[in-house]
């Protein structure tokens, strides 16, 4: 069964880029969609995107112009970037997996990483 | 946008919860139902509107399609209050606001 886990810093400036990396062990990352999420504290979550094994990737499109995400399959990882962030940028960040039989539906979640967005 | 109802669910142990989602426009059977427990990542329980995430209990089941679609948990346990979501994929995905299920 594959894992994942989330890393990179906690506490993110205005204006800066957060950027972060989830390392899936237990499978590999080939044929899959890898997707980041986010949940501010007591809210839904919300989608920021996926990237798939062969570096095709598609964002939500209300953060679409301020997101990157890439794969590094020598590594078994991927990564978010999220440029400009704000303080509504603060949120639990998760990385998911979707699952082989849905094309929307994610089974395989990270434990999330807290970033706050703060000078 | 989905909107789920009740916001909160107050129930007994053993008792049968049944919990909606309904979708602004039609998501055909494009609909997914999460467990979140505090602390925790979300936990995907149905698929597809009905089908059951691999590991998941038979008392979780989901139904419907469009619009309308229901979560039930035939009988409750310990372990399953936590807050519930709905997820659904049109040109891109979101959740809706969630359904508490706290022990009355």
């Amino acid at each position: 069964q594959a894992q994942l886990q989330e890393s990179g810093p906690g506490l993110v400036k205005p204006s800066e880029t957060l950027s972060l990396t989830c390392s899936v062990s237990g499978d590999s990352i080939g044929i899959y969609y890898w997707n980041w999420i986010r949940q501010p504290p007591g809210k839904r979550p919300e989608w920021i995107g996926f990237v798939y094994f062969s570096g095709d990737t598609y964002y939500n499109p209300s953060l679409e112009s301020r997101v990157t995400m890439s794969v590094d399959a020598s590594k078994n990882q991927f990564s978010l970037n999220l440029s400009s962030v704000t303080a509504a940028d603060t949120a639990i960040y998760y990385c998911a997996r979707r699952l082989v039989a849905s094309n929307f539906a994610f089974d395989i979640w990270g434990p999330g990483i807290m970033v706050t967005v703060s000078s | 946008v989905l909107t789920q109802s009740p916001a909160t669910l107050s129930l007994s142990p053993g008792e049968r919860a049944t919990l909606s989602c309904r979708a602004s426009q039609s998501v055909d059977t494009y609909l997914a139902w999460y467990q979140q427990k505090p602390g925790q990542a979300p936990r995907l329980l149905i698929y597809d509107a009905s089908k059951r995430a691999s590991g998941i209990p038979a008392r979780f089941s989901g139904s419907g399609s469009g619009t309308d679609f229901t979560l039930a948990i035939s009988s409750l346990e310990p372990e399953d209050f936590a807050v519930y979501y709905c997820q659904q994929r049109t040109n891109w995905l979101t959740f809706g606001g969630g359904t508490k299920v706290e022990i009355k």
